[in-house]
């Protein structure tokens, strides 16, 4: 089976700037989550999606980041204008449904903005 | 709110030997899921072990356990036998048991190092 895929693995920007990750999650998977880990810190939940609806986005400054999951498969993560603090992994998870089995992380982007 | 932390930023342990890592978190809820993950330098997030609150026996997955105290809101994970490959970041996380949400809530991470 394959993972939850992610892309770009790396990413370095100047503040101001806009940045998109993707995200494609296990075939099947209805849940799928963005968290952003900023260094030496746990991850924190930005954004969960059941199917193509947003099921909790109380976290996600929506000022500058903005997301979608389009047709309820892959995902963009997007943030527009960049700040440096900002600066961070950001990962996206998906499973089969919010309490179930399977819950499986990708490898993230580490997004730098200077 | 509920809250996790991980008081112990680092540990050691000698290749062979046990090491527990420390958890705590607070909930007003019943219903809910406990999680080891561990983060090697490859970023993702590889599950551990899980624990139902509404479980009195502790989890264990081969070399791993861990000691549920629900009354003192404390939630340790135990390495016996640690090998190199142990070496990583762990994450101690909540999960609410209601069913729409499956927001994790992690704590800020124990690196541990594993000497040969």
């Amino acid at each position: 089976e394959a993972g939850v895929a992610q892309s770009p693995r790396y990413k370095i920007i100047e503040k101001r700037q806009s940045v998109a990750f993707w995200c494609n999650p296990i075939s099947g998977h209805a849940t799928l989550y963005w968290y952003q880990q900023i260094l030496g810190q746990g991850p924190k939940l930005l954004i969960q999606f059941q199917n193509n609806g947003v099921v909790d986005d109380s976290q996600l400054p929506k000022d500058r980041f903005s997301a979608e999951r389009l047709k309820g498969v892959d995902s963009t993560l997007k943030i527009q204008p960049a700040k440096l603090e900002d600066s961070a992994v950001y990962l996206c998870a998906s499973s089969l449904a919010p309490l179930g089995y399977g819950y499986t992380f990708g490898s993230g982007t580490r997004l730098t903005v200077v | 709110a509920q809250t996790v932390t991980q008081s112990q930023p680092e540990m050691s342990v000698q290749e062979a030997e046990t090491v527990t890592l420390s958890c705590t978190y607070d909930t007003s809820e019943s219903d809910y899921y406990l999680f080891w993950y561990k983060q090697p330098p490859s970023r993702q997030m590889i599950l551990v072990i899980r624990q139902e609150a509404y479980k009195q026996q502790n989890a264990t997955e081969n070399r791993f356990s861990v000691n549920f105290q629900k009354a003192a809101k404390s939630f340790s994970l135990k390495i016996s036998d640690s090998q190199l490959g142990d070496a990583a970041m762990y994450f101690c996380a909540y999960r609410s048991g209601k069913s729409n949400t499956g927001k994790l809530i992690f704590g800020q991470g124990t690196t541990l190092q594993v000497k040969p």
